[in-house]
């Protein structure tokens, strides 16, 4: 089965500054697509940034990035230049690709709560 | 209104009570789901529905009903419930097809039984 683990339950940052938030995950899949949600105090989850298996290159939205080590089944996210309004709970997810009919199910890690300091 | 919305937001319910969440998306989907989140934990998924039919029950009680009229519109009937069974329940929609297939969360209910 798959796992996602957020080894992280918070973290902290200084606003203006970059924090990484790490995720690692099990699967025994070679295609899959994994995911960084966040959801903000208000609750509504939001989807930041979303990242093929089979890419090599990193995911890039923004001020938002990840690293991608398929090997070592780690994909982090890196914040850079935080703001205020970053302060909020980040999901990492994996989710099987299913090819033609996929509605997989999403697998989500514990989630890691984010502070922004102005 | 866009995106995916759900009412009503906060509910609070006695272990007799019967009552029903609705999610709403105005995105086009053909997917819809069922996400419990509760205190410290992962979300754990319920139903998913393609296309009005279901594909996924992970396991939940019966005391939980799911419906989907269309592919619109997602109801969770809920009776009998446990005091556990308090938690956030959110609801999400996506194209449910295509290898790049993406969900998208309404804001979620919030639900304590007394």
């Amino acid at each position: 089965a798959q796992t996602v683990t957020q080894s992280q339950p918070e973290m902290s940052v200084q606003e203006a500054e970059t924090v990484t938030l790490s995720c690692t995950y099990d699967t025994s899949e070679s295609d899959y697509y994994l995911f960084w949600y966040k959801q903000p105090p208000s609750r509504q989850m939001i989807l930041v940034i979303r990242q093929e298996a089979y890419k090599q290159q990193n995911a890039t939205e923004n001020r938002f990035s990840v690293n991608f080590q398929k090997a070592a089944k780690s994909f982090s996210l890196k914040i850079s230049d935080s703001q205020l309004g970053d302060a909020a709970m980040y999901f990492c997810a994996y989710r099987i690709d299913a090819g033609g009919t996929s509605y997989g199910k999403l697998t989500f890690g514990q989630g890691t709560i984010l502070t922004v300091h102005p | 209104e866009t995106g995916v919305t759900q009412t009503p937001r906060h509910l609070v319910m006695g272990m007799t009570n019967k009552k029903s969440l609705k999610c709403e998306q105005h995105l086009g989907h053909n997917a819809m789901y069922w996400y419990k989140q509760s205190a410290k934990k992962p979300l754990e998924l319920m139903f998913v529905y393609n296309f009005k039919e279901q594909t996924e029950n992970n396991s939940v009680p019966s005391r939980f009903s799911p419906e989907c009229p269309n592919s619109s519109h997602l109801f969770l009937h809920l009776h009998t419930l446990q005091p556990e069974d308090s938690a956030l329940y959110l609801c999400a929609s996506s194209q449910g097809q295509g290898s790049s297939d993406t969900q998208y969360f309404g804001p979620g209910t919030r639900l304590t039984v007394l």
